[in-house]
């Protein structure tokens, strides 16, 4: 079984701050790591992912995130926020070792960045 | 544009009619998934296809739900004697099937609401 937790029904922070959206997962196998964002009325972007190799995953619109092994989790990260970053984020997983393609998303981080 | 376009953006239902959904995918994508959104959840998982072959269905797909995809392109969702629970976004997206982990991209959803 796979599952994704996003402890943090909303984040705030201020424009120019950094920001930390948490993601933490459970799978049997390896595990491969999404990021997705949600605007108003939109489906979800793909924002970046983790599949094997270095621990810091860089992807759209300043965006990373770091992926820990020891503590199972993938927490999205960037160095300073703006106020269109303000969104719905989305952490997925889905079991490497085989089986569904399906991956699991969590309930999502609304996150709301302040002028 | 080249994405994941989905057809109608809303629909208004009285309960007990049926409704059909279509997803029109990226063109190069071979894989074409099935999700439902509720207010403060993600994406659940209902029912994917590869080609014209459906692969996995969720146990969310009662048997009030269908999805076809007849020629290996496009696809419909359809529900039949809707009921209020099914008031939800309909996500489509597609994706590669060459490889394990490609992301998804995902479609801007149907929203439903059952009267």
């Amino acid at each position: 079984a796979q599952s994704v937790a996003q402890p943090e029904d909303q984040v705030n922070v201020a424009e120019g701050n950094p920001l930390t959206v948490k993601c933490t997962y459970s799978v049997s196998g390896n595990p491969y790591l999404f990021w997705y964002v949600q605007y108003p009325n939109r489906g979800l972007q793909f924002l970046l992912k983790y599949i094997t190799g270095d621990n810091l995953v860089k992807g759209s619109y300043g965006f990373e995130a770091e992926f820990n092994k020891s503590q199972t989790s993938f927490h999205l990260k960037k160095p300073s926020a703006l106020v269109s970053d303000s969104a719905l984020y989305f952490c997925a997983v889905r079991d490497g070792g085989g089986g569904s393609y399906i991956p699991t998303f969590g309930r999502g981080t609304s996150l709301i960045v302040h002028p | 544009d080249t994405g994941v376009s989905q057809n109608p953006r809303h629909k208004i239902t009285k309960r007990g009619q049926n409704v059909t959904f279509r997803c029109d995918p990226i063109s190069e994508h071979n894989r074409l998934y099935w999700y439902r959104q509720t207010l403060g959840q993600g994406p659940e998982f209902l029912t994917y296809f590869q080609n014209e072959a459906q692969l996995e269905k969720s146990r969310l797909l009662s048997d009030r739900f269908s999805a076809e995809r007849p020629k290996g392109s496009f696809s419909t969702l359809e529900i039949q004697r809707t009921e209020q629970g099914d008031s939800a976004m309909y996500l489509c997206a597609s994706s590669f099937a060459s490889g394990i982990y490609n992301e998804q991209f995902f479609g801007p959803g149907t929203r439903l609401t059952v009267l």
